[in-house]
């Protein structure tokens, strides 16, 4: 399993811009790049997903390096209710897991 | 937005017996999922399940475990001899594709004594 590297942990102010990093230095050619994210006592809810162009949708968007070595989530306006833990995952095109690393947990401050 | 529904949301049973955990994904999807959480640990893939078969399993999902969608409606994960590792949240997911998001249950904490 293709593997990710995050930082543990991360604070952000509420109403301010987050940017989290991922590191995927061994990722293949048909390895799409997931985030979910596990708000505290409830499951992973899909955040955004993208496999070489950046990507955007109503929750995120999605920054992928040109040699996908990396990626960034960018939370525009964080909120109260975007403190979970973030997990950035790469799902080979042949399977269909999910691999879950240890994520980071995002603080958000009032 | 449509939701996976699990259910109990807690089920204590005695190390040897068996549970069943239920699950009702949503309704237009195809592939269907099980995941587990150990406290404090990170989330594992245990099985999927594509058009009444198991498509893939991991190293987990072992002999006492097996998987059902009895009705159409429900997919089920059952343990047929319960032991105290196996003492986890069980997260349930479904999605429309293969390369479709998942939608995640919330989740049956089981707890083996």
């Amino acid at each position: 399993d293709a593997k990710t590297t995050q930082p543990n942990s991360m604070e952000s102010n509420e109403e301010e811009p987050v940017h989290l990093p991922c590191n995927h230095s061994t990722i293949s050619g048909t390895d799409y790049i997931h985030w979910y994210r596990q708000l505290p006592s409830q499951g992973p809810e899909y955040v955004i997903h993208g496999l070489t162009s950046n990507v955007n949708n109503r929750m995120a968007s999605l920054a992928i390096a040109e040699d996908r070595k990396s990626s960034t989530l960018i939370l525009h306006r964080a909120t109260l209710r975007d403190a979970a833990v973030y997990y950035c995952i790469l799902k080979q095109g042949g399977s269909e897991k999910l691999v879950f690393g240890k994520g980071t947990k995002l603080t958000v401050n009032p | 937005e449509p939701e996976v529904t699990q259910t109990p949301s807690h089920q204590v049973t005695q190390m040897g017996q068996e549970v069943i955990l239920r699950c009702v994904p949503i309704s237009n999807h195809l592939y269907f999922y099980w995941y587990r959480q150990i406290l404090g640990q990170k989330v594992e893939f245990l099985v999927s399940f594509y058009n009444n078969e198991i498509s893939e399993k991991s190293e987990i999902f072992d002999d006492q475990f097996s998987v059902e969608r009895p009705d159409g409606s429900n997919f089920t994960l059952k343990i047929r001899s319960t032991k105290l590792e196996d003492s986890a949240m069980y997260f349930c997911a479904s999605s429309v594709g293969h390369f479709e998001k998942l939608f995640f249950g919330s989740g049956t904490q089981l707890s083996v004594l």
